[in-house]
């Protein structure tokens, strides 16, 4: 069965600083991963996806497939990226399996 | 275009109570999936449907829960009887395809069983 771990329950660090939410995943075939924020009293929100390799928000994440991670990383976070982080993987059939997410505090 | 929407937003129930909530997707989303998310977890899917076919439905405790996509379009989850442990929220979400898209959330119903 599919996993996702999100080791870091909550990550705090000064507005400009680098920030990478780490995220790991166990499974046997080929995954799609994204990442998912949840802004105060926001509903959640896709941020990224791997299949993109885009940008959103000055946020990037690489799929590495040696190590079976997706972590997400910022160089310069603002204080506006506070929020709720889930990372989230689907399978080939495109059932999805959500980490228990990272609280990210940016201060000023 | 409008969001998926959800009600109701709040629901407080004794235990052995059934409660149902319903769901809208965005037109056109093929995909349907309901999660609960209890305090502190991520969302755990509960049913995926694509059009009116369930996709996955090993986590839905099927002694209690229950869920229907009617015509393919809205859907309703159903709890009887509803127990403490259901204490969260439920969050329904929807995408155009089953695979290589992202998700679309609603705003969630915050169940309470007392």
């Amino acid at each position: 069965a599919q996993r996702v771990t999100q080791p870091e329950k909550l990550l705090s660090v000064f507005k400009g600083a680098p920030v990478e939410l780490k995220c790991n995943y166990s499974y046997s075939g080929s995954p799609e991963l994204f990442w998912y924020v949840q802004y105060s009293r926001q509903r959640l929100q896709l941020l990224l996806r791997h299949i993109s390799r885009e940008s959103i928000k000055g946020f990037t994440a690489d799929l590495n497939k040696g190590e079976t991670s997706f972590h997400l990383k910022k160089p310069f976070a603002q204080e506006e990226d506070s929020a709720m982080y889930y990372c989230a993987l689907n399978t080939n059939a495109g059932k999805s399996t959500f980490g228990d997410g990272t609280t990210l505090t940016v201060k000023p | 275009e409008a969001g998926v929407a959800q009600s109701p937003r709040y629901k407080i129930i004794e235990k052995r109570q059934s409660v149902a909530f319903w769901c809208n997707p965005i037109s056109g989303h093929a995909t349907l999936y309901w999660y609960q998310q209890i305090l502190g977890q991520g969302p755990k899917l509960l049913i995926q449907f694509q059009n009116n076919g369930v996709v996955d439905d090993s986590q839905l405790p099927k002694d209690r829960f229950s869920a229907e996509r009617l015509k393919g379009v809205d859907s309703t989850l159903k709890i009887q009887p509803a127990k403490l442990e259901d204490s969260a929220v439920y969050l329904c979400a929807s995408s155009l395809e089953t695979t290589g898209m992202g998700q679309y959330f609603g705003p969630g119903t915050r169940l309470t069983v007392l």
